[in-house]
């Protein structure tokens, strides 16, 4: 059974840094593209960024680029999402997916809350 | 970027009768691969979404066959074919053609 698990959301204040993981299971990791997805609470989905297979190409979305950066640890099963300089805006529920293009399993999420 | 767009994005359903959501892209969705990456995800409430129709007429393992995706280019459609009471939730249309990948702003299906 296919299985990812976010973790590292929480409480950060605004221009902080947090890092959240996200455990994969249940599959050939390392044959995946990766991906996060976000959600503002009772908002629509946003995409964040995406990793090819080995870690050699990444993509985000514009609003993101120079604060986030994904990265994956195919030894691991884990993929990461490191965000810096947070702001109110980026408070939202980060889903990880698998597959880019397909999604096809998503995460439980979890909530960051950028806020003074 | 791609725009998404949905209509209705509120859709009262009644029981046992078909029901059904446009979702329109602002560029064409075939890729260079010829394949047409729309897909279809349901979220009901307090869930993770779920993907329901892959590749816009796909439907997911255990995804119950009253569900249909269709469409070409820019235009495409969920059908439900008979609601029942566990499909309340939102839909939401997503392209993965163009980069970034967007999702439309979802529907909402209540009873």
């Amino acid at each position: 059974e296919v299985q990812l698990v976010e973790s590292g959301g929480g409480l950060v204040q605004p221009g902080g840094s947090l890092r959240l993981s996200c455990a994969a299971s249940g599959f050939m990791f390392s044959s995946y593209w990766m991906s996060w997805v976000r959600q503002v609470p009772g908002k629509g989905l946003e995409w964040v960024a995406n990793i090819k297979v080995d870690g050699s190409e990444k993509y985000y979305v514009d609003s993101m680029k120079g604060r986030f950066t994904i990265s994956r640890d195919n030894a691991k099963n884990s993929l990461y999402l490191q965000m810096n300089s947070l702001r109110a805006e980026d408070t939202a529920v980060y889903y990880c997916v698998r597959e880019g293009r397909l999604i096809d399993y998503w995460g439980q999420g979890t909530l960051v809350t950028v806020s003074s | 970027d791609v725009v998404m767009t949905q209509s209705p994005l509120s859709l009262p359903v009644t029981l046992g009768q078909p029901a059904s959501i446009s979702c329109r892209s602002s560029q064409s969705l075939v890729y260079s691969d010829g394949n047409t990456y729309l897909n279809w995800f349901q979220q009901r409430p307090g869930q993770s979404p779920r993907r329901l129709i892959y590749k816009v007429s796909n439907r997911d393992s255990g995804v119950p066959d009253r569900f249909s995706g269709s469409g070409s280019g820019t235009d495409f459609t969920l059908k439900i074919s008979r609601v029942e009471a566990e499909d309340v939730g939102f839909y939401y249309c997503m392209q993965g053609t163009h980069w970034p990948f967007t999702f439309g702003p979802g529907t909402k299906v209540d009873i």
